[in-house]
């Protein structure tokens, strides 16, 4: 069974600080897709990076990196220099061929507060 | 990426009504899916619906109670049956990017309060 788990319920950090939300995956499958999202308050779900199994390779962008470790099975989100408007719940999901195409797996997210 | 639009976007709804939720996108895609998000909690996908054919409903879910019609491309819409406070929860409706397993794109969600 497909698993997704965010140790991390809440976490609050002081604007300008270095966070990282925790991911830890659980699938049998060798092909397999991970994803981050950010639920700001408002609601809406914006998508923030879709990783594959087979590219380990670390991302950047902007202030924002990931840190995809299969010895590990984790998909680690890190934020650098946060700012207010970080705030938000993020989730991490993981999806596989075999279930359905749009049947994403998700963790149950963690709450960020930057406090200025 | 798509553009998501849902009305609703909140209600508060009685114990013993129905409500339907209706999801427009502004390009045409083959599916979009249906998820649910109580509070405080994640996301479950109830169903996938395919243009042309029965929706196809998650482990848990059923058609009786959240009949979900996709009369064209563009449009779906989900009814939440014989609502019970237990179906307060936010509804969201997504489509896929490009290529199978892509990322999904969410709409803003409709926030539904069940009395």
């Amino acid at each position: 069974a497909q698993k997704v788990t965010q140790a991390q319920t809440e976490i609050s950090v002081v604007e300008k600080e270095d966070v990282t939300l925790d991911c830890v995956y659980e699938t049998r499958d060798t092909t397999y897709y991970l994803f981050w999202y950010k639920q700001p308050p408002s609601g809406e779900l914006v998508f923030l990076i879709r990783r594959n199994s087979f590219d380990e390779q670390n991302e950047i962008s902007g202030r924002y990196s990931w840190n995809f470790q299969k010895s590990t099975s984790s998909f680690n989100f890190t934020i650098t220099a946060s700012q207010v408007v970080d705030s938000a719940v993020y989730f991490c999901a993981l999806s596989v061929p075999e279930g359905s195409q749009g049947n994403l797996i998700f963790g149950k997210g963690t709450k960020l507060s930057v406090k200025p | 990426s798509a553009v998501i639009s849902q009305k609703p976007s909140r209600d508060i709804c009685q114990r013993g009504t129905s409500l339907t939720i209706q999801c427009q996108v502004d390009s045409q895609v083959t599916m979009m899916f249906w998820y649910r998000q109580q509070p405080g909690q994640s996301l479950t996908l109830i169903a996938t619906a395919n243009q042309g054919s029965e929706a196809t409903y998650e482990s848990g879910f059923v058609i009786d109670k959240f009949p979900i019609s996709r009369p064209n491309l563009t449009f779906s819409t989900l009814t939440v049956s014989n609502m019970s406070p237990e179906d307060s929860s936010i509804y969201l409706c997504s489509v896929q990017g490009r290529g199978a397993y892509g990322e999904l794109f969410f709409g803003e969600g409709s926030r539904l309060t069940v009395l």
